[in-house]
């Protein structure tokens, strides 16, 4: 239980361009999913909260016009970069928790690799 | 900001030693701590977690400590094996009033010598 997928799992697009990822819990509803960025050998930055019927909420520093969050049902929220630069390569990392579980435990994606030329 | 940060950033081990990792975390209102293993290319996969309430958790071949005075937490791996290389997290979390999301740490990178 507890899966949670990703998709695509990488994308090269060229740069101006825009690019949704998608971020699914498989066999839970999540009230709650949040979208991190990591840069090569780094550790995972929070990109955005994003909560099922309301606007995401986003860390300091994140533009909210280039990065889109759309948290439309219980199992599925989207990561969209807008008008992308090179400098929007990274890995993109979703997470999810569980409505029903304890503490505060999120379940990660495998990770959205994305590339622009 | 706060931040969670590594003492080391790499871990070199031979296959069959206990390996430790450690971890200092700053926000002395975070009370959930959580180690994360990541695989390269791959998301992180949970490992153990750990309330402020405790101060030691065991699973199965790991146990997490954790120290408030001096706000530390560590990992211990047990009978380390060549599965275990990849880099490891240690992220802080605050349960009420933090919406539930969580500080990472910068990561330490254990290798396992066979």
């Amino acid at each position: 239980g507890a899966v949670v997928s990703q998709h695509p799992s990488w994308v090269i697009c060229k740069s101006g361009t825009s690019v949704k990822i998608e971020c699914r819990s498989l066999d839970f509803q999540a009230t709650t999913m949040f979208w991190y960025r990591q840069f090569p050998k780094q550790s995972l930055m929070l990109m955005a909260t994003s909560n099922e019927g309301s606007k995401a909420t986003y860390e300091q520093g994140v533009e909210k016009d280039k990065f889109l969050i759309n948290h439309a049902s219980l199992t599925l929220s989207t990561l969209t970069v807008t008008s992308a630069h090179p400098e929007d390569s990274s890995f993109y990392i979703c997470s999810a928790r569980d409505r029903r579980g304890y503490h505060n435990e999120q379940f990660f994606g495998p990770g959205t690799r994305l590339t622009v030329l | 900001g706060e931040s969670v940060g590594l003492h080391l950033p790499t871990l070199s081990v031979q296959e069959g030693d206990n390996s430790i990792i450690n971890c200092a975390y700053s926000n002395s209102a975070s009370d959930y701590f959580i180690w994360y293993k990541q695989e390269s290319g791959k998301g992180p996969q949970f490992i153990i977690d750990i309330r402020s309430n405790m101060d030691k958790r065991q699973g199965q071949r790991v146990t997490v400590l954790l120290n408030k005075t001096v706000k530390h937490l560590s990992l211990q791996i047990a009978a380390t094996q060549p599965g275990d290389s990849a880099v490891y997290f240690c992220a802080e979390n605050i349960s009420s009033g933090g919406a539930g999301k969580s500080t990472f740490g910068d990561g330490t990178t254990l290798t396992v010598k066979p």
